[in-house]
């Protein structure tokens, strides 16, 4: 099946920092991308649409300049956690659709843990 | 918007049990589909639905699309230790469209 590859798995930063997450689909291209953020034991929370060569659509409640979405190529989008804080310690899942409009997937990646101190 | 409720939150039983585990929606979907996620991975496609009444089969895991539209369920036979993990079932209501998901499904197999 289709592959999606994010890296890395698990950063650990500090408060007031950057972290940029990057999610790639390896044998297939992906004009669209989703970001998610998932609790422990809880079900994932869409964030943001990153659609190729244009700009992300961000969830309710989600805000854009503290996480930044730049999906540049068919292959690669990144999310960026601007100064981050403690709050924002979470797993982020990146995913890519993928197979022909009948038969539509949706494939993830292994997911980034990120916890800011 | 679309909700998803998906039951049972979670599950503790015997290896060479079998499982059940359903979705159901509060509109129709087009699309069902069921993800297995184990700890601190990502989500991964167990099975894919794209017709009511639909019934796939993957290994020991067999999925419906209800025949409403607006249910689907996963079951596990014979299961195994590495069965362990949370099961999330997810809609879409037209092509292309967002995905919903339930609010997952933890299985815990005892050997």
């Amino acid at each position: 099946g289709a592959v999606v590859s994010q890296h890395p798995s698990r950063v650990i930063c500090k408060s007031g920092t950057s972290v940029k997450i990057e999610c790639r689909s390896l044998d297939f291209q992906a004009t669209t991308m989703f970001w998610y953020r998932q609790f422990p034991k809880q079900s994932l929370m869409l964030m943001a649409t990153s659609n190729e060569g244009s700009k992300a659509t961000y969830e309710q409640g989600v805000e854009k300049d503290k996480f930044l979405i730049n999906h540049a190529s068919l292959t690669l989008s990144t999310l960026t956690v601007t100064s981050a804080h403690p709050e924002d310690s979470s797993f982020y899942i990146c995913s890519a659709r993928g197979g022909t409009r009948a038969g539509e997937k949706l494939f993830f990646g292994s997911g980034t843990q990120l916890s800011v101190l | 918007g679309q909700q998803l409720n998906q039951s049972p939150q979670s599950m503790f039983i015997q290896e060479g049990e079998d499982v059940s585990m359903n979705c159901t929606s509060s509109s129709i979907f087009n699309t069902w589909l069921w993800y297995k996620q184990d700890p601190g991975e990502g989500p991964v496609l167990l099975i894919a639905l794209y017709k009511a009444g639909e019934l796939t089969s993957n290994g020991r895991l067999t999925a419906q699309f209800g025949i409403t539209r607006k249910d689907s369920f996963l079951n596990i036979s014979a299961s195994i230790p590495s069965d362990v993990g949370i099961y999330f079932c997810a809609g879409r209501g037209t092509s292309y469209g967002k995905l919903t998901f339930g609010q997952g499904t933890i299985l815990t197999v005892h050997p």
